[in-house]
């Protein structure tokens, strides 16, 4: 079973900062999700990568297959980015199940 | 085109009582899933769908039960509610290799 760790758990920061996250997993994997969750609120599918980089706005996914690690980076951060941000992996190669991080608490601070 | 749709969204049960949570998606997706989400831990999946009429279980799935009937609709049951089962719920949708579209949620307290 794959085992996920992310890092930090916790993260704050001021306005404008170059935020980065990351999570690493202990076997090869097809794909990686990173997933959004406001306080209070509902989880939203930011990136899904197999391989490279991805960009969406002022957020970056990065993945190194080889080395079982993905990155999240946010580019000049807000305060509206303040959420949990979770990264998820299958619980085994080809597998649909998915197994999640404990997720990292970024605060954004005015 | 709502989604994946959740009800109800906050629940209140005795011990030993039984409920069902229901979960409605109008994407046509494949994948269904539902997660449990606890303090500190993460998303632990419960019970998965690859389509109407097949279910797996994931890895915390003692105590609930789910059934396929349609494409669209994928309800978790509590047989027995139990105070270890307090929690957020979380039921999710895909298609193969796609990413993931979460209900809104429900929160679960047993007493």
């Amino acid at each position: 079973k794959n085992e996920v760790e992310q890092s930090p758990q916790n993260l704050t920061a001021q306005e404008g900062e170059f935020i980065t996250i990351n999570c690493s997993y202990s076997v090869g994997i097809s794909a990686l999700h990173w997933l959004q969750q406001h306080p209070g609120g509902g989880i939203v599918s930011l990136f899904m990568l197999s391989s490279g980089k991805k960009k969406h706005g002022r957020l970056i996914a990065t993945i190194n297959i080889q080395e079982k690690h993905s990155s999240l980076h946010i580019t000049a951060s807000h305060p509206r980015d303040s959420a949990v941000y979770i990264c998820a992996v299958p619980s085994n190669f080809g597998n649909e199940k998915l197994t999640f991080g404990t997720g990292t608490r970024l605060t954004i601070i005015p | 085109n709502a989604g994946v749709t959740q009800t109800p969204k906050f629940q209140v049960l005795k011990t030993g009582q039984s409920m069902t949570l229901q979960c409605a998606q109008d994407m046509n997706h494949e994948y269904m899933s539902w997660y449990r989400q606890d303090p500190g831990m993460g998303l632990r999946l419960i019970h998965y769908s690859v389509g109407a009429g097949i279910t797996d279980q994931g890895e915390v799935p003692n105590g609930y039960n789910v059934s396929r009937s349609t494409t669209e609709d994928f309800p978790l049951r509590l047989l027995s509610a139990a105070p270890s089962q307090t929690s957020v719920y979380f039921c999710a949708s895909s298609q193969q290799a796609s990413p993931l579209h979460f209900g809104n949620g429900t929160r679960l307290t047993v007493t």
